[in-house]
């Protein structure tokens, strides 16, 4: 079965630190690939997705993520790190060839920015 | 742009009594989706509407029931709430059934259950 693992529950990072969270799917063929974020008392905001082609792609507010096949990865990264970036993280997969289903899930990684 | 509005924002509700989530999307989409969210368990799918007049069951769906009013409007309903059902839910929404589409989340609707 498809699925998507999350491995850091929680990360702190100190303001204007880099940032890498780490997402690793589980699937026969590459899925679609997608970042969320979550803040606080609110929906799930998408920061980026992958398709296909470059392997890095970039997003909203800074961030940026990197697929690479052979580690069946997808990591999010920032440059540097802003208090307002405090929230909760979501890595989801779509299989491709299964249209028709709803993303899969990681279960979530909370960012703590210290000052 | 409203996209996607869940009503409503907080609920408390006795165990045994019932109740509907609301969620509609002013986005022209054709599929619909109800997660709900518990800590340290991400987001679980309970029921999605892949397009008007038809629904399917997610991972957890025992205890609920939907219904697709129609194109704009996906319900929840939980028939005979129970303490276990205390979470966050999210209805989400997205064009159609190609998972190379992102899902549009609405605010959410916290429910407790006593």
């Amino acid at each position: 079965a498809q699925s998507v693992t999350q491995p850091d529950i929680h990360i702190t990072v100190s303001e204007g630190a880099s940032l890498e969270l780490r997402c690793n799917y589980s699937y026969g063929a590459t899925p679609y690939l997608f970042w969320y974020v979550q803040s606080p008392g609110q929906g799930l905001q998408l920061l980026l997705k992958y398709f296909s082609g470059d392997t890095l792609v970039q997003g909203i507010k800074g961030f940026e993520a990197e697929f690479k096949r052979s580690q069946s990865s997808f990591n999010l990264r920032k440059p540097s790190v802003h208090w307002s970036d405090a929230a909760e993280y979501f890595c989801a997969v779509g299989p491709y060839n299964q249209a028709g289903t709803a993303l899969i899930f990681g279960k979530g990684t909370t960012l703590s920015v210290s000052s | 742009n409203a996209g996607v509005t869940q009503t409503p924002k907080f609920q408390v509700l006795k165990t045994g009594q019932s109740m509907t989530l609301q969620c509609a999307q002013d986005m022209n989409h054709n599929s619909m989706y109800w997660y709900r969210q518990d800590p340290g368990m991400g987001l679980r799918l309970i029921y999605y509407s892949a397009s008007e007049g038809t629904t399917d069951k997610g991972e957890v769906p025992n205890g609920y029931n939907v219904s697709r009013l129609n194109k704009r409007e996906f319900s929840l309903r939980l028939e005979s709430a129970a303490p276990s059902q205390t979470s966050v839910y999210f209805c989400a929404s997205r064009p159609g059934t190609g998972n190379n589409q992102p899902q549009h989340f609405g605010d959410g609707t916290r429910l407790s259950i006593l």
